[in-house]
């Protein structure tokens, strides 16, 4: 059964550096999403992407952050200059038409 | 702007037992999803709901919608120790795409 894969499962950086989290969604899906969770508390939605371009952020999502579909394949997430408060778990999801979507593993982010 | 809640956050209760999970929301819904995660894990579909009075039913877990109501339920027949998890409502505002919005999560506690 298809899947949506995430690397790496778990990623610990400095405060200030930058990471990339990888996604690759499932094959024949067209909408992308990233949603993080703070350990204990509810799932935050962050970005959709569809067509090549965002067609929704939240509030959370700044300009320290951006999403990238680079080749085809892969989904990535950026955070230019992480801080202590983006430590969360880190959740790509993708649909066939935004109706149902399929989760990853996640990547714990950890920033030091 | 959607916010979706849902009560109890914390049901520990006895195998063999039955309970329900409430799930109000603000604003008219398209659909509503509802998931499992366990702890450390990925979000696992349960439900999808589309339209008012949708009921569905897998195994002991039984799901329904009242969108004049604003509300979902997710029913729990006759727990069993597996069933214990978090489980999460989630909307998606009428008209968009697919950016969904999460309930704080139910963490379920069946004792033997």
């Amino acid at each position: 059964e298809p899947e949506v894969t995430q690397t790496p499962s778990h990623q610990v950086t400095q405060m200030g550096q930058e990471v990339i989290l990888r996604c690759v969604p499932i094959s024949n899906h067209l909408y992308f999403y990233w949603y993080r969770q703070i350990l204990g508390q509810k799932v935050e939605f962050l970005v959709s992407f569809y067509n090549n371009e965002i067609s929704e952020k939240s509030e959370i999502f700044d300009d320290q952050f951006s999403v990238e579909r680079p080749d085809g394949s892969n989904f990535t997430l950026k955070i230019r200059s992480t801080k202590l408060e983006d430590s969360a778990m880190y959740f790509c999801a993708s649909s066939v038409e935004g109706y149902e979507q399929y989760f990853g593993p996640g990547t714990r982010l950890t920033v030091t | 702007e959607l916010k979706v809640e849902q009560n109890p956050l914390f049901l520990s209760m006895q195998e063999g037992k039955n309970y329900t999970i409430y799930c109000n929301y603000s604003t008219t819904s398209d659909r509503l999803y509802w998931y499992r995660q366990d702890p450390g894990k990925s979000l696992e579909s349960l439900f999808v709901l589309l339209s008012n009075g949708a009921v569905k039913q897998e195994g002991r877990l039984m799901a329904s919608l009242d969108t004049k109501a604003r509300l979902s339920t997710l029913h729990i027949t006759a727990a069993v120790h597996d069933l214990s998890a978090t489980y999460f409502c989630a909307a998606v505002e009428a008209g968009n795409t697919g950016k969904l919005i999460f309930g704080q999560g139910t963490t379920l506690q069946v004792k033997p």
